[in-house]
């Protein structure tokens, strides 16, 4: 079945250290998310890639970086410039097609990120 | 205001009907989404409406929209225990970048037995 796969599920994260999320996706999708969600702030984009080898910054990209090396995959990476990262990550796709077309965004399952 | 806005809690009796409100920020948005997400999982696409309909009906989900005021719902009919979640609303933006999506904080909708 076609779909988005994060992974780990659950992820520790020591003082210091960077940690890189995975996304897979095998929708044919354009387009990838990273979003992160914290309690009772809905979600926030962290970075988008509209095509391969190119990403923009989202609302909150600090303490951040990604890559977009094959269509397929969004890994993201938490450094340890990122002062609070313990949320839960999720990363979605969706297809770029024109404006006035429906691609919605499909989701992953999250990764769930903690600090030790 | 530039927020999607959504009430945070909602609570029903198991049998009745819920409705879930959502006002957007921008009246030519294109596509409007309701999502749901369970418990320590990712966001379902649960349905969506076109900003030149007024009202779509899916099974037990209608979504009305109403351009003037900027206002969507959603109305969960028969509401079960296995509708509780949390429930986002969506709106998406003509224009360059219209791939992004904006979120509202989500309602949770508690469903009593």
């Amino acid at each position: 079945d076609g779909g988005i796969t994060q992974s780990p599920k659950y992820l520790f994260r020591k003082e210091g250290q960077n940690v890189t999320l995975s996304c897979e996706q095998n929708l044919n999708h354009d387009a990838m998310y990273w979003y992160r969600q914290d309690p009772g702030q809905g979600l926030r984009l962290i970075y988008y890639s509209q095509i391969v080898n190119d990403f923009q910054k989202g609302d909150i990209a600090e303490g951040y970086s990604v890559s977009r090396e094959k269509k397929e995959s969004f890994p993201l990476t938490v450094t340890s410039a990122q002062k609070n990262p313990t949320a839960f990550y999720l990363c979605a796709s969706s297809m770029s097609l024109g404006t006035y077309s429906n691609q919605p965004q499909h989701f992953g399952d999250g990764t769930r990120l903690s600090i030790l | 205001g530039e927020d999607v806005e959504q009430s945070l809690f909602l609570s029903v009796r198991e049998g009745d009907s819920s409705v879930i409100n959502c006002t957007y920020t921008d009246s030519s948005s294109t596509y409007l989404y309701w999502y749901k997400q369970e418990p320590g999982a990712g966001l379902q696409l649960l349905t969506y409406i076109f900003s030149n309909m007024d009202m779509k009906q899916d099974q037990r989900l209608t979504v009305l929209l109403n351009k003037k005021d900027k206002h969507l719902s959603l109305r969960i009919a028969d509401t079960q225990t296995g509708d509780s979640a949390i429930y986002f609303c969506a709106e998406r933006l003509p224009g360059a970048g219209s791939y992004q999506l904006t979120f509202g904080k989500g309602t949770k909708l508690s469903v009593i037995p």
